[in-house]
């Protein structure tokens, strides 16, 4: 079965800071990958997606992810950190094939704090 | 383009007590999904919706738990009698017909439901 892990629950940085956020996946086939994002008191929005085009991945608000199959991993970065940025952030996978391809499985999340 | 619309917002009631939550998806999409995210942890499919047919619904909890959609636009998850482990936030998506998943869900705000 996929699943998803995600290392570090919380992320304090600074802002204008790196934003990393890690996301490790597991998977025999490369799943289609995504990173989602829910603003305080808001839903779950989409900030970019993985589906076997180029490895590194361009989203919303300045993030990126690239997907190494080598490492199963699907990182989130962003080069310069902005207050806005805090919120929650999920990784996810679905299977490309299958009767479940189109059921997304999420990691447990990890909370970015920016500190001024 | 509106958006998922769910509502309520938020719904507290007591254990014991029947609780209906309501999802309009965005206008011409068949695929309609339910996630849950229980207090800390992972955000859980509980199934999805192609038009008014049940495609998967193998994430449901118990039988407590009843989702419709009739006429295969707007769907109803009600949960009777509630528990207090069903608190939580309740996620619903749609997507597009043919809706394979790498389109990305577009996801509601959710309703977050707390039993007492």
């Amino acid at each position: 079965a996929q699943s998803v892990t995600q290392l570090g629950s919380h992320v304090s940085v600074s802002e204008g800071a790196l934003v990393l956020l890690r996301c490790n996946y597991s998977s025999s086939v490369p799943p289609y990958l995504f990173w989602y994002v829910q603003y305080p008191n808001q839903g779950l929005q989409l900030l970019l997606k993985y589906t076997s085009a180029a490895t590194l991945v361009k989203g919303i608000n300045g993030f990126e992810a690239e997907f190494k199959k080598s490492e199963t991993s699907f990182h989130l970065t962003k080069p310069s950190a902005h207050m806005s940025d805090a919120a929650e952030y999920f990784c996810a996978v679905s299977d490309r094939y299958g009767t479940s391809y189109d059921k997304v499985i999420f990691g447990p999340g990890t909370s970015l704090s920016v500190i001024p | 383009e509106a958006g998922v619309t769910q509502f309520p917002s938020h719904s507290v009631i007591e254990k014991g007590q029947t609780v209906t939550l309501r999802c309009d998806p965005i206008s011409g999409h068949d695929n309609l999904y339910w996630y849950r995210r229980v207090m800390g942890k992972e955000i859980k499919f509980l199934l999805h919706f192609v038009k008014e047919s049940k495609q998967d619904e193998s994430g449901m909890p118990n039988n407590r738990f009843l989702a419709e959609r009739t006429g295969g636009t707007y769907s109803t998850l009600k949960v009777q009698p509630a528990e207090l482990e069903d608190s939580g936030v309740y996620f619903c998506a749609s997507s597009q017909t043919g809706g394979q998943v790498n389109y990305g869900y577009t996801f509601g705000s959710g309703t977050r439901l707390t039993v007492v």
